[in-house]
């Protein structure tokens, strides 16, 4: 069963391009949320999804921006790239606000 | 401010027992997570307390208590596989998780 993909799994991205990391899911969850995580830091959430239709900024929002079109895809999109958008992005769902995340692989960016 | 607290790293040894603690100071309470991460991996699911206790499942057992905002995972008989981070995360009053930076066990023979 593939439940979340992300899509490239490593990207290198020159600082001002605009990137968008693919995220899509077959479990038919409600919610979905994107993560970035760094290196002695936790989790922090970008923005999340409680419903296709329907978004909503995290805690660390600037810079990226999401759709939620229909209930299986949730990308994110960076507008323009700058350095401190390097990390590991990770896509997540669940089938409630309040039940278990389940990730996707991740997605290594790199903005030089 | 909120924060989840647990140690940086851990060293273990294998077939032994470790505990990993995760204190909290959150905004209201919606249930603990922990998840086990392994290096250039996604984070997976372990286990999930909402009420005091213990949850046990197999050789890892979670417990909460929440008027000491306080929890740890119980990781037995130690495998070599069992090296990976363990990331704490508890739902506060609004729903929103709130994640610890995670703790790298290390597992020696």
């Amino acid at each position: 069963t593939a439940g979340i993909t992300q899509a490239p799994t490593s990207q290198i991205l020159a600082a001002g391009r605009s990137m968008t990391l693919r995220c899509t899911q077959d479990m038919r969850h409600n919610a979905m949320y994107w993560y970035r995580q760094d290196l002695g830091l936790g989790l922090r959430l970008i923005h999340y999804s409680n419903t296709a239709g329907t978004t909503g900024k995290g805690e660390v929002p600037d810079g990226y921006s999401v759709s939620r079109a229909n209930t299986d895809d949730f990308p994110l999109t960076l507008a323009s790239a700058v350095p401190s958008q390097t990390s590991v992005y990770f896509c997540a769902s669940s089938d409630s606000p309040t039940g278990e995340l389940f990730f996707g692989e991740g997605s290594r960016l790199t903005v030089l | 401010g909120q924060n989840i607290d647990q140690p940086t790293e851990m060293t273990a040894t294998e077939g032994a027992i470790v505990q990993i603690n995760c204190t909290y100071q959150t905004s209201g309470f919606n249930g603990l997570f922990w998840y086990q991460q392994h290096a250039g991996e996604a984070p997976t699911f372990l286990s999930y307390n909402v009420l005091d206790g213990l949850e046990e499942k197999g050789r890892f057992s979670s417990f909460l208590s929440r008027s000491k905002g306080y929890s740890y995972l119980l990781l037995k008989e130690l495998q070599m596989k069992d090296s990976a981070s363990y990331l704490c995360a508890v739902r506060d009053g609004n729903y929103q998780l709130i994640w610890g930076a995670g703790t790298k066990l290390i597992i020696k023979p």
